[in-house]
């Protein structure tokens, strides 16, 4: 079956400009996460859905940050009024249930703000 | 908080061992995974540790000692596609926190 995807696979946007960006996991995995990874960093935690519910949205950096997942399956990830440092490849994964340590990542969108 | 400690970078040559040792703090601990991620690619699984002791996967091998909150990844009979960043990560109640990587580099 298909992996997680994500679109757009890059995206150049202009400093205070909204984006939004998509990720489709693998059918029937009930967890979604979302992370960020800065160039040569490591993968800090966003948010994470079990279902359409995100019981902790502590590791968005602002409330510019913010997610949804309906259905029990797409979730875009909107961040407002961008500035320089949101700059980073946003990486989305799944995995069957909340909990597993086996997650499978999409192929990250890279976002540029200018 | 929580917080994982691996070395930046390691340089090894082909058909050697390494080892990329993590140290953690974290609450409420239930096991250690390990990632690799090429350049430009998306992470992928390698190994999970929820007891202590060694666990083997064809030439990768995993440790955990719980009481020293540190773990390892090993890689025997290093190829040229090793080369590749390597993340530890902590499961924790329902995600993952990953270390900032370690970066190895094989070389001929």
């Amino acid at each position: 079956g298909a992996g997680v995807s994500q679109s757009p696979s890059n995206k150049v946007t202009e400093k205070g400009k909204d984006v939004e960006l998509r990720c489709d996991p693998i059918s029937g995995h009930t967890a979604l996460y979302w992370y960020r990874q800065s160039l040569g960093q490591g993968l800090e935690f966003l948010i994470y859905f079990q279902g359409n519910s995100a019981p902790d949205k502590s590791g968005l950096p602002s409330d510019r940050f913010s997610a949804e997942r309906t259905g029990g399956s797409v979730s875009t990830l909107t961040i407002q009024r961008t500035q320089q440092e949101d700059s980073a490849v946003y990486l989305c994964a799944s995995s069957v249930r909340q909990g597993d340590y086996e997650q499978y990542f999409g192929p990250g969108t890279r976002l540029t703000v200018t | 908080g929580q917080s994982l400690e691996q070395p930046s970078e390691v340089t090894a040559v082909e058909g050697a061992i390494v080892q990329i040792n993590c140290t953690y703090q974290t609450s409420g601990f239930y096991g250690l995974s390990w990632y690799q991620q090429h350049d430009g690619g998306a992470p992928t699984f390698l190994s999970y540790n929820a007891l202590d002791g060694l666990e083997e996967t064809g030439r990768f091998s995993s440790f955990l000692s719980r009481s020293d909150s540190y773990g390892y990844l090993l890689l025997q009979e290093l190829q040229m596609k090793d080369s590749a960043s390597y993340f530890c990560a902590a499961l924790s109640g329902y995600a993952l926190n990953f270390g900032k990587g370690t970066s190895l580099l094989v070389t001929p």
